[in-house]
């Protein structure tokens, strides 16, 4: 499975935009990029994901470089409530090994008042 | 209705018992998991179930053995407790598709503490 690489921890003002950066530079062609996070003391939730094209959902937009090796998570509109660790998961397969979510440390965003 | 259920959310037992975790989810999904996040924060993958069958183990020790009644429902047991099995532990349930994606819906965790 592909190693994907986030910072630690970042912040962001509560209104602006969170631009969480993901390094998945040894992708291959039949892998997706996903994006789950966890709020405090609450199981992970899924966000978004994609495979080459950029993708948007009400929660999130995910952009993902033209070679595929690396994305980032927007959240156009942070709030309070969107404090939490967020994961960039890179995974693919057949369906019986597709599950098997690799969780790294995340990035742990704090988006402040 | 909330999508994947674990019963109980607060587990506090004394090393040696035996104890169980329950899982229900009511999304239709064929496929279930167990994972498991430690003081750590690491979140690991313990078991998948596709259709009650066993399909991912990782490595687990034998003490823990998931049961599948039924595709709804994973249930955990774990065997003579160890310091070490403190823990939450994840249930989750996804809908996968042979070459697509495969998106993963938690439960809202089980917080084990072994004295």
């Amino acid at each position: 499975d592909a190693k994907t690489t986030q910072p630690p921890s970042m912040d962001c003002a509560e209104g602006r935009a969170a631009n969480l950066p993901c390094n998945h530079s040894t992708i291959s062609g039949n892998e997706y990029v996903y994006w789950y996070r966890q709020i405090h003391s609450q199981g992970p939730q899924y966000i978004i994901h994609g495979l080459k094209n950029n993708e948007t959902n009400e929660m999130a937009s995910l952009i993902i470089t033209e070679d595929r090796k690396s994305s980032t998570l927007i959240l156009p509109h942070a709030t309070l409530r969107d404090t939490a660790v967020y994961y960039c998961i890179v995974r693919g397969g057949s369906s019986s090994n597709t599950g098997k979510l690799i969780f790294g440390q995340g990035t742990t965003l704090q988006v402040k008042p | 209705d909330t999508a994947v259920s674990q019963t109980p959310k607060y587990l506090v037992t004394q090393m040696g018992n035996d104890k169980s975790i329950k899982c229900e989810q009511n999304l239709g999904h064929d496929t279930m998991y167990w994972y498991k996040q430690d003081s750590k924060k690491f979140l690991k993958i313990m078991f998948s179930y596709n259709n009650k069958e066993l399909i991912i183990n990782e490595t687990v020790p034998n003490r823990f053995s998931p049961k599948s009644p039924d595709k709804a429902h994973l249930n955990l047991h774990i065997n003579s407790l160890e310091l070490g099995d403190s823990a939450v532990y994840f249930c989750a349930s996804s809908q996968g598709s042979p070459a697509g994606a495969n998106v993963l819906t938690f439960g809202a965790g089980s917080r084990l503490t072994v004295l």
